[in-house]
């Protein structure tokens, strides 16, 4: 069925790159996406690609498709302590409703730290 | 209100009591959805509605109830809390559901039932 998966925890330092990698199983999905939960907060979209794009560049950060393995990456250059926080891979599929349900599809979320 | 606004911001409440979360926009979106998110299990949708009038249950919408009379507002309802509905819960909207279909989340309640 479909799934998303994450690694739970990462730990860098800071001024380095971290790359939080994410796979999912539905290749149907037309976009994914990557939000940010800071402490305490609701989530916030980071960014997100387009099913057709093998790469996308904004500021420090680089998001990476490969479909062939349904691998998801995202790369966080120049890592600094505001950017620990937890990311989550997400992958939303609108289904025809069947029994009034749908599905939207949420990795766990990786947790981010970054030691100074 | 800018954005989305959920109240409370937290809540102890006694097993067996009724209790409604409140949502709202400000950003006329039609889609509005509700997750609880546990540790170790992620996001987990409860319910949505695509939009005014209409609800659909998520993954986990035992013991809750959502109305929609409107496009802004979108509570939700535990009839009778159990400790396992121990939870943080995001309310979130997105303009519809077709195409890009990017989530806006609330600031969360936090809601420990005793």
């Amino acid at each position: 069925g479909e799934d998303v998966e994450q690694s739970l925890f990462l730990s860098v330092r800071e001024g380095d790159s971290s790359v939080i990698n994410c796979t999912y199983t539905d290749s149907s999905s037309t976009y994914l996406y990557w939000y940010k939960q800071e402490p305490g907060a609701g989530l916030q979209l980071l960014t997100y690609i387009f099913s057709n794009m093998d790469m996308k560049q904004d500021q420090r950060l680089t998001v990476l498709l490969n479909k062939k393995d349904k691998h998801l990456s995202l790369r966080i250059a120049d890592t600094q302590t505001g950017d620990s926080a937890i990311y989550f891979c997400a992958e939303i599929l609108i289904l025809v409703a069947t029994g009034n349900n749908r599905k939207l599809i949420w990795g766990l979320g990786t947790s981010l730290a970054v030691n100074p | 209100i800018a954005g989305i606004t959920q109240a409370p911001t937290s809540q102890i409440l006694a097993a067996g009591r009724r209790m409604t979360l409140r949502c709202t926009q400000d950003m006329r979106h039609n889609a509005m959805y509700w997750y609880r998110q546990d540790l170790g299990l992620g996001l987990r949708l409860i319910h949505y509605s695509n939009t005014a009038g209409t609800t659909g249950k998520g993954e986990v919408p035992d013991g809750y109830s959502v109305s929609r009379a409107n496009t802004d507002d979108f509570p939700l309802t535990l009839a009778s809390a159990v400790p396992s509905q121990t939870s943080v819960y995001f309310c979130a909207s997105s303009p519809g559901l077709a195409g890009f279909n990017e989530q806006f989340f609330g600031p969360g309640t936090r809601l420990t039932v005793l």
